[in-house]
């Protein structure tokens, strides 16, 4: 199946602080999506990226798809104790999804 | 609108049972997976559908089977449950490969 390698693995960050999470493909992929997942939680759609080099935002949260279409990163600005959880990148690949391992986000007050 | 409905929220099996993971979606949506989630480890999926009648296997299959009579069901069967299934596990649903929709989950021991 499609090969989605996520870095790092968990980060601990003071509030306030910065945090960005990093998806990277050896192929080229059609769209990357991604999905953050509170603690006992569900995963829950962010955003999708469709096009080489899009820049998309939402509030403290930058999403970057890289110009060759294999990377992408989540940048999180001033983070929060609501940005606690880990957070997912998702290709879309045939009928599939395929998740990457995540990264799980720890804020300390 | 309750979006996608995973039921039971929790069961314990011993070893050797077998049992059903439900999964009912009130979106129209064509696409259905399943998915497991092992402890701090990412999502892997089991099965998926992309309509009714259509099934197939995705990267975790073994000691598992679906069917999709319909659009809106997609129930997860467990055969001869081993301490390997202890997991979580997510049905999700999405129109068109795009946003997936997930259910809240089914947290599964086998003992």
């Amino acid at each position: 199946g499609q090969q989605v390698m996520q870095i790092p693995q968990y980060q601990h960050v003071q509030e306030g602080e910065d945090f960005t999470t990093y998806c990277n493909s050896s192929t080229t992929l059609s769209n990357i999506q991604w999905y953050k997942q509170r603690p006992g939680g569900h995963p829950v759609f962010l955003i999708q990226l469709v096009k080489s080099g899009e820049v998309k935002k939402q509030k403290r949260l930058t999403f970057q798809f890289g110009e060759a279409k294999k990377n992408s990163s989540l940048h999180i600005t001033a983070t929060q104790t609501t940005d606690v959880g880990t957070y997912f990148c998702a290709v879309p690949t045939g009928n599939q999804f395929y998740f990457g391992t995540g990264t799980s986000l720890t804020v300390i007050p | 609108n309750a979006g996608v409905t995973q039921t039971p929220k929790f069961r314990i099996l011993k070893i050797g049972q077998s049992m059903t993971l439900q999964c009912t979606q009130d979106m129209n949506h064509n696409y259905m997976y399943w998915y497991r989630q092992d402890p701090g480890m990412g999502l892997k999926l089991i099965y998926y559908s992309v309509g009714a009648g259509i099934t197939d296997k995705g990267e975790v299959p073994n000691g598992y089977n679906v069917s999709r009579s319909t659009t809106e069901d997609f129930p997860l069967r467990l055969e001869l449950a081993a301490p390997s299934q202890t997991s979580v596990y997510f049905c999700a649903s999405s129109p068109s490969r795009t946003e997936a929709f997930f259910g809240q989950g089914t947290r599964l021991t086998v003992v």
